[in-house]
């Protein structure tokens, strides 16, 4: 069972929008950054957003994140095939002082 | 260009040992924290252990406290990850990762390195 929760799994049409949500409390999301990682089928994690919001150089803007009290949210418009992939939250627990993950969300672009 | 690559997985049997590295290149090593990540065949991301990036301090998952330790040497631009008594639940491929330069997310990742525990 993992401390963040995500959906298991969302779909959606390619050129249409979905969003990845993550679930957490007052030691982790509520009081720490957030971030996203986006797994490609049999590749290492690729940092999405940092910082709640913020997309690394080379990351498109079809890509957004949010957050909100103890949750946070990953958006995706434009939905393109290339996007099917594993997405992960991530933040820092002030109670466990270690790292946590979301449990992961499998993306299908119908 | 930062790359990391991470070495020293394999098959061990249960209770056994293996010290995994990661090496780092394209950055200046010392100015940044590390953390080691796994991911079971299958499942998800799991932390398991970072690092400042002097080595003043070290965190990590319940899961492997006791068993598992990270270290770093500066000067050969290495990160290490000493895992003793081992068990089937450890099995999984085990990344290694860059912080950002205020440790608030993970800018690089290496391709990993497979840990087989098994009798």
């Amino acid at each position: 069972q993992s401390v963040l929760t995500q959906p298991p799994s969302v779909s959606a049409a390619p050129g249409q929008k979905v969003t990845i949500s993550c679930s957490g409390s007052s030691s982790n999301i509520g009081n720490n950054y957030v971030s996203w990682y986006q797994q490609l089928p049999g590749t290492a994690p690729k940092l999405l957003i940092y910082d709640n919001n913020k997309r690394p150089s080379g990351i498109p803007d079809r890509f957004s994140g949010s957050k909100s009290g103890t949750s946070a949210t990953l958006g995706i418009t434009g939905l393109q095939t290339g996007d099917e992939a594993d997405y992960y939250c991530a933040t820092w627990d002030s109670s466990l002082s270690a790292w946590v993950f979301g449990g992961g969300t499998k993306l299908t672009v119908l | 260009e930062v790359q990391l690559v991470e070495s020293g997985g394999g098959l061990v049997k249960p209770g056994g040992s293996l010290r995994l590295s990661c090496a780092a290149s394209g950055f200046t090593f010392s100015s940044y924290s590390m953390m080691w990540v796994r991911q079971a065949p299958g499942k998800g991301l799991e932390y398991v252990s970072s690092i400042g990036s002097s080595g003043s301090y070290m965190y990590y998952a319940d899961s492997v406290k006791g068993r598992f330790t990270i270290s770093r040497d500066n000067a050969k631009n290495s990160l290490y990850l000493q895992m003793n008594s081992l068990r089937a639940e450890d099995t999984a491929v085990y990344y290694c990762a860059r912080s950002d330069i205020v440790a608030r997310s993970w800018d690089y990742w290496g391709q990993g390195t497979l840990v087989t525990v098994s009798s």
